[in-house]
Parts: structure tokens; C-alpha cells; sequence
């Protein structure tokens, strides 16, 4: 049973509007949250994170957005650019001691259209 | 350039000869896992390794092996691969700390035939 959930496989959006990705999971005891990117035959990338202890996190064009009472966190990317266009994973980590492993969603394609 | 560094990218075999997969980090990170990804499974971990010569399974370790006798070397063996192992593998590693988040190879292709 998948514990990180990414409902929707593939989004599309205009260049210049946002991009808003949705992750639900159902673990309450994950206490970091991640987001990569991934290109065709190349490994996931990181892209941002946010602690357990926290709602917002922002780095430039992206910002992450927990809501724990929801299980749900979202990934916001504005203005969207054709080179985000990628497969985004959500990743959770279920704060297992010294192994950092993640658990994973199984990604949301990003078409960004010109 | 900081990497993390597979081979091969691609690889077919056949089922019982054994195999492995190389993986080099040149960042000087402790942690380094291994990590499949097959279809409607996502990425499930392997192995990890916390250090030099400290190796533990991860979630699904049956039918691999690894070693970590250098810091910046993890590879994955497959003593007698199967069918079932056919997948696309990424090792990872990570400066550690809470939160710290892992640095990906580009990937192995791997077809057990």
C-alpha cells in the first residue's frame, strides 16, 4: 500500500502560470518531507524540502506547503518555466533512525507548454 | 563537478551469471543506499550503507548483495540474478544530518532475460 500518494500522473500548464503538485500520504509519524525532479535517463535531483515542524518553505520559484492535519503537501512553482517540465517526486522520510531512506510517491509528469 | 557516478547505464544478462553494479561518489559522503524503481512500485531502497564496512537491508534486499570497503565505492552484486530483478537501479548518497537529502546517479537499466 503506498504510503506517499501523487494522484495525478501528469499535469500541463501554460509558461508563466503556476504549477501546483499534490502529495498526500498516510504516515503521521514522517517527519521530513522532499521534493526531486527528474529528467529522462537521469537520476532524481533534489529540489526542496520541509520539516514536519513547519507549513511553508520557499526557495526561489518553489515553495512547499504542509498541511499535517490534511496528510497533504503541495509543491507550487511560479512562473513555470518549459525547462521544469520533468517528473516530480514527493518523498517522505519516516525518520528511521540512522537509515535516511525515503519513501516515495510515484511522481506527477510536468508538461509546461511555450 | 560533484557526482555520483554508475556503471553501466545499461546492461542485459542472462538468468544465474552474476553481475554488479558499480557505484562511485566523489563527494566524501558517509551514507550511501541503492534504491529500485519498477512500475506502480516507485523507488523502494535496497541496501544502505552508514559508513565503511557498515551495510544494512533496506526494504527489499532478497537476491543482492553489497560491500562498502572504500567511502566513495557501493557497489551492488547480483549473485544469480532473476527475471524479477529486471529494473532500473540508483545508488545514492548523502553528507548526512537530519534532513539531509540524497544526491542521485544517472541509473542502471538492468534486463534479466
Amino acid at each position: 500500500d503506498q504510503q506517499v500518494k501523487q494522484n495525478s500522473p501528469s499535469l500541463s500548464v501554460q509558461e508563466g502560470r503556476i504549477s501546483i503538485l499534490n502529495c498526500d500520504y498516510t504516515n503521521s509519524m514522517f517527519d521530513y518531507f522532499l521534493w526531486y525532479k527528474k529528467y529522462p535517463a537521469e537520476g532524481p535531483t533534489f529540489l526542496i524540502s520541509i520539516s514536519s515542524i513547519k507549513d511553508k518553505n520557499e526557495d526561489g520559484r518553489f515553495t512547499v506547503f504542509l498541511n499535517k492535519s490534511a496528510k497533504h503537501l503541495s509543491l507550487h512553482i511560479v512562473p513555470s518555466q518549459p525547462g521544469d517540465s520533468a517528473v516530480y517526486f514527493c518523498a517522505a522520510s519516516p525518520n528511521a533512525g540512522n537509515n535516511r531512506k525515503l519513501i516515495w510517491g510515484l511522481g506527477t509528469s510536468l508538461a509546461v507548454n511555450p | 563537478e560533484a557526482q555520483v557516478t554508475q556503471n553501466p547505464r545499461y546492461l542485459i544478462t542472462v538468468t544465474g551469471k552474476k553481475l554488479t553494479v558499480t557505484c562511485s561518489q566523489n563527494m566524501n559522503h558517509e551514507y550511501m543506499s541503492w534504491y529500485r524503481q519498477d512500475p506502480g512500485l516507485g523507488l523502494r531502497q535496497i541496501y544502505y550503507s552508514m559508513n565503511v564496512e557498515v551495510t544494512d537491508k533496506g526494504d527489499v534486499p532478497e537476491g543482492y548483495k553489497v560491500s562498502r570497503k572504500e567511502k566513495r565505492n557501493f557497489p551492488l552484486i547480483l549473485e544469480s540474478p532473476s527475471p524479477n530483478q529486471t529494473s532500473l537501479y540508483f545508488c545514492a548518497s548523502s553528507p548526512g544530518g537530519y534532513g539531509s537529502p540524497l544526491h542521485f546517479g544517472n541509473g542502471t537499466r538492468l534486463t534479466v532475460t
